[in-house]
């Protein structure tokens, strides 16, 4: 089992939809990172948080520590937020520790 | 203004050859990183140096080497390729270990 479950691995989306992506975890962390990688395959960090929430623009990312859990939100999707969408953690070791993705596809 | 720059984009080599990735950094990072993205596209990482000092040295075969001339600079060098390093290398920066990290833009390996 990874040590990082994101949810669900596809998502398919009408223009304008509300979109939440989850990411569980099974051990202590110092943050919680959400990459976009687009489909021409460059990465971006997106958040990189230790409790509460952030937000830029359209996109928000939560996290639960105590229930090890985080989300990202898009809201008002559009067709240019099509892309794979990265949860990892950093624990103890610094390193990151990343899940498998969740690939979103917003239809205009 | 390229922040975290990868050569080659492209590498297509045959087995048992050996070659290198460089990477380079102008946002004078205190680290750098380099991932593995491998054909089903997961994450997963290889090295991380901390201003020149090898900090994280994943399970990765003796084959590969990371070098480090300067804290701008974090080179892959890779012996007696495999069919299995084909993948996508990716290396990052980040201002210290517990900061967002920049990527570069990959170097997709393809090894014949």
């Amino acid at each position: 089992k990874n040590e990082v479950e994101q949810s669900p691995q596809n998502l398919t989306a009408q223009e304008g939809e509300f979109i939440t992506i989850n990411c569980s975890y099974s051990v202590g962390i110092s943050a919680l990172h959400w990459l976009q990688q687009h489909p021409g395959g460059g990465i971006v960090s997106l958040f990189m948080l230790s409790s509460g929430k952030k937000k830029h623009g359209r996109l928000i990312a939560t996290i639960n520590i105590q229930e090890k859990h985080s989300s990202l939100h898009i809201t008002a999707s559009h067709p240019r937020d099509s892309a794979v969408y990265i949860c990892a953690f950093q624990g103890g070791s610094e390193k990151l520790v990343f899940g498998k993705g969740t690939k979103l596809t917003v239809n205009p | 203004d390229t922040a975290v720059s990868q050569t080659p984009k492209y590498l297509v080599t045959q087995m048992g050859n050996d070659k290198s990735i460089k990477c380079e950094q102008n946002l004078g990072h205190d680290t750098m990183y380099w991932y593995k993205q491998d054909s089903k596209k997961f994450l997963k990482i290889m090295f991380s140096y901390n201003n020149k000092e090898l900090i994280i040295n994943e399970t990765v075969p003796n084959r590969f080497s990371p070098k480090s001339p300067d804290k701008a600079h974090l080179n892959l060098h890779i012996n007696s390729l495999e069919l299995g390093d084909s993948a996508v290398y990716f290396c990052a920066s980040s201002q210290d270990r517990s900061n967002e990290q920049y990527f570069g833009p990959g170097t997709r390996l393809t090894v014949t």
